[in-house]
């Protein structure tokens, strides 16, 4: 079973609103992530969770914090977002055994649209 | 300098054909893994195969083959008796042995087109 879920499959949020996008594995995966994906562009990478505990920031704004509370679930809560936030948010997870072949399976992703 | 290159932004194949997708990489770590993944319309990246630095054999998972020439850096994705359900982006990304907590580094990608 290599699945990952997220929930919401969509969501539209106004500039002050705050929401929460949310991530779940059963594969016993000990690495999660998250990345932004804008349109016809690879994704980027967001932030990296290993054994819950965030390693990875790419210097991403602070009204994206994630959240990891245990090995399966992950979460991304949004606060005063911009419309150029607008884009599909993408969770994967990854055994972590620190060898090459170690693969990312991604979740269906939560289309985004910031008003 | 970009690290995997993907010089095809879109490729058209007639249905039960084969398609090659180019793939280049840079890297001086001689341990790395390559990938490829689809992504139709819906947003699901997909996990199709994997090819290790080391491997001898090309990869191979049902239609999807990876044609890895190393000494070229390039690991072409073939995709044997093409179907109307392969029309999808599809990318190609790389992890080396020396980067951090399982770091993917993704091509641009290549916008694949089944025609009937």
């Amino acid at each position: 079973d290599t699945e990952v879920t997220q929930t919401p499959k969509h969501l539209v949020m106004g500039m002050t609103n705050k929401k929460s996008l949310k991530c779940e594995q059963h594969m016993g995966h000990r690495a999660m992530y998250w990345y932004k994906q804008k349109a016809k562009k690879p994704p980027e990478l967001m932030f990296v969770y290993s054994y819950e505990k965030l390693s990875i920031n790419e210097s991403v704004p602070s009204r994206f914090s994630p959240e990891c509370p245990n090995s399966s679930l992950l979460n991304l809560h949004l606060h005063a977002l911009q419309p150029e936030d607008s884009a599909l948010y993408l969770c994967a997870s990854s055994q972590l055994q620190g060898a090459i072949t170690d693969t990312q399976y991604f979740g269906p992703g939560t289309r985004l649209t910031v008003l | 300098a970009q690290k995997i290159t993907q010089t095809q932004p879109g490729m058209f194949v007639q249905e039960k054909e084969a398609v090659t997708l180019d793939c280049t990489y840079d890297t001086s770590d001689p341990s790395y893994g390559l990938f490829w993944y689809k992504q139709p319309s819906s947003g699901e990246m997909i996990f199709l195969i994997y090819q290790g630095s080391y491997d001898q054999q090309n990869a191979t998972e049902g239609r999807y083959s990876l044609n890895f020439q190393k000494a070229r850096k390039s690991a072409n994705l073939v995709i044997s008796a093409s179907q109307l359900g392969d029309s999808a982006m599809y990318f190609c990304a790389m992890r080396e042995r020396g980067s951090t907590l399982g770091r993917l580094y993704f091509g641009r990608g290549t916008q694949l087109t089944v025609w009937p």
